[in-house]
């Protein structure tokens, strides 16, 4: 079965400093995704970055970077240079195929609160 | 290009109502997938469309929900009758292929429903 635990319900960090959230995963497939999305208090899902299994780097977009260490089982989310914006909450997921179907497991998630 | 659709974005329905929710994907994708997350709790698979057909219902909590997707395009997800545990916020999320997890899996914003 999959699995993702993300063990920090709420992190504070402040303005302009990088601030790292912690997932990691369960499974026993070889081939898999992981995501991490974001969830303001609007409530839309908004996709922030991916990492595929197979990928020997790690994906970085933009203020973001996935931390990917495969033999951990881990993939935590930097977030360089936090702004007020950042503030919401985060979800880490993994994206399962199996042939022509696809799921994603989601974690608890973190509420992310950036302050001045 | 439009994203994914769903209304309503608020629903507040009395115990043993009915209510119906839909979905619409971006266009040109055959993948549309139902997701929901009861108050407190990780956000959880519920079916996968490719096109009009489920190809997996396995997050489906019991048969008080129906999913539709007549035609291949929109879905509706009806809850009927609904139970004070049906409370939670439904997303829908579609994407192109079920192997191309990373550029196609997109999120509507979601309906938070409600049940009173």
């Amino acid at each position: 079965a999959q699995k993702i635990t993300q063990t920090q319900p709420g992190m504070f960090v402040q303005e302009k400093e990088a601030v790292t959230l912690d997932c990691t995963y369960d499974t026993s497939d070889q081939s898999y995704g992981l995501f991490w999305y974001k969830q303001p208090s609007s409530g839309e899902m908004i996709f922030l970055i991916y990492q595929g299994s197979y990928d020997e780097q790690n994906a970085t977009e933009g203020r973001y970077s996935l931390n990917f260490q495969k033999a951990r089982k881990s993939a935590n989310l930097v977030i360089s240079a936090s702004q007020l914006g950042d503030s919401a909450m985060y979800f880490c997921a993994m994206l399962r195929n199996t042939g022509t179907a696809s799921k994603l497991t989601f974690g608890t998630g973190t509420r992310l609160q950036v302050t001045l | 290009e439009a994203g994914v659709t769903q209304f309503p974005s608020h629903s507040v329905i009395e115990k043993g109502q009915t209510v119906t929710l839909r979905c619409d994907p971006i266009s040109g994708h055959d993948n549309l997938y139902w997701y929901r997350r009861v108050m407190g709790k990780e956000i959880k698979f519920l079916l996968h469309f490719v096109k009009e057909s489920k190809q997996d219902e396995s997050g489906m909590p019991n048969n008080r929900f129906l999913a539709e997707r007549t035609g291949g395009t929109y879905s509706t997800l009806k809850v009927q009758p609904a139970e004070l545990e049906d409370s939670g916020v439904y997303f829908c999320a579609s994407s192109q292929g079920a192997r191309n997890g990373f550029s196609g899996y997109t999120f509507g914003s979601g309906t938070r429903l409600t049940v009173v």
